[in-house]
């Protein structure tokens, strides 16, 4: 059964830095792309990022670009998310989610951030 | 990135149609056919229920169609239910992988 557990998110003054894990089991993680999807309070999904299967080409939302880095652990079937300089507008439920067909077909139960003054 | 254009909010009597419509450019939904749609009930954790525009998962129900058309894709609700009272999200590939969700359409059952 595909499984995808967020975790590492939490309450991070403005300016600083957490790092986001998506732990995965069903499948492999090399075979898929994942995506990282928020939604702010109040707000709609916002696509973030997404890393191929290959695992060398990563894309970010011009939103995020220069801030946010993707990364993964085969060995450990996880995917992170390095947030820095994070700014008020990055509060909301992060959610990873496994690639097929250029479509979201299974997401996680997601992980809150908020970036407080 | 510009969010795809969504109506905010739907309204429809059980049993009935409702279509929602997700506008883009020709750089997103009018140039790729990698549309999909997702349902959100408050709370829950988003389900795609429509993939490469008119793709439904196994286990979907086939009162969701999809459908595109130019620049703009639509999502189709067929006798309308009140467990179909949810948010919904258009997304669309839009090229050097990367992607772009719709607004969202607040959907509600009457």
């Amino acid at each position: 059964q595909v499984q995808l557990v967020e975790s590492g998110g939490g309450v991070v003054q403005r300016g600083g830095s957490l790092r986001l894990s998506c732990t995965t089991s069903g499948f492999t993680l090399s075979n898929s792309g994942m995506h990282w999807v928020r939604q702010g309070p109040g707000k709609g999904l916002e696509w973030v990022a997404f890393l191929r299967n290959d695992g060398s080409h990563k894309c970010y939302a011009d939103s995020v670009q220069g801030r946010f880095t993707l990364s993964r652990d085969i060995s450990k079937n996880t995917l992170y998310l390095q947030m820095d300089s994070l700014r008020d507008e990055d509060t909301a439920m992060y959610y990873c989610a496994k690639d097929t067909l250029d479509a979201l077909d299974i997401w996680g139960q997601g992980t809150k951030v908020t970036v407080s003054s | 990135q510009s969010a795809l254009t969504q109506p905010a909010s739907l309204s429809g009597s059980p049993t009935q149609s409702i279509t929602i419509s997700c506008t883009g450019t020709s750089s997103d939904v009018g140039g790729y056919d990698y549309v999909s749609w997702y349902q959100h009930h408050p709370g829950k954790v988003p389900k795609l229920i429509i993939f490469d525009v008119t793709k439904r998962p196994s286990g979907v129900s086939n009162r969701f169609s999809g459908s595109k058309s130019g620049n703009t894709a639509s999502l189709t609700i067929s006798g309308l239910q009140a467990e179909d009272e949810a948010d919904y999200y258009c997304c669309s590939y839009r090229r050097s992988n990367t992607w772009v969700f719709g607004g969202g359409t607040k959907v509600t059952v009457l």
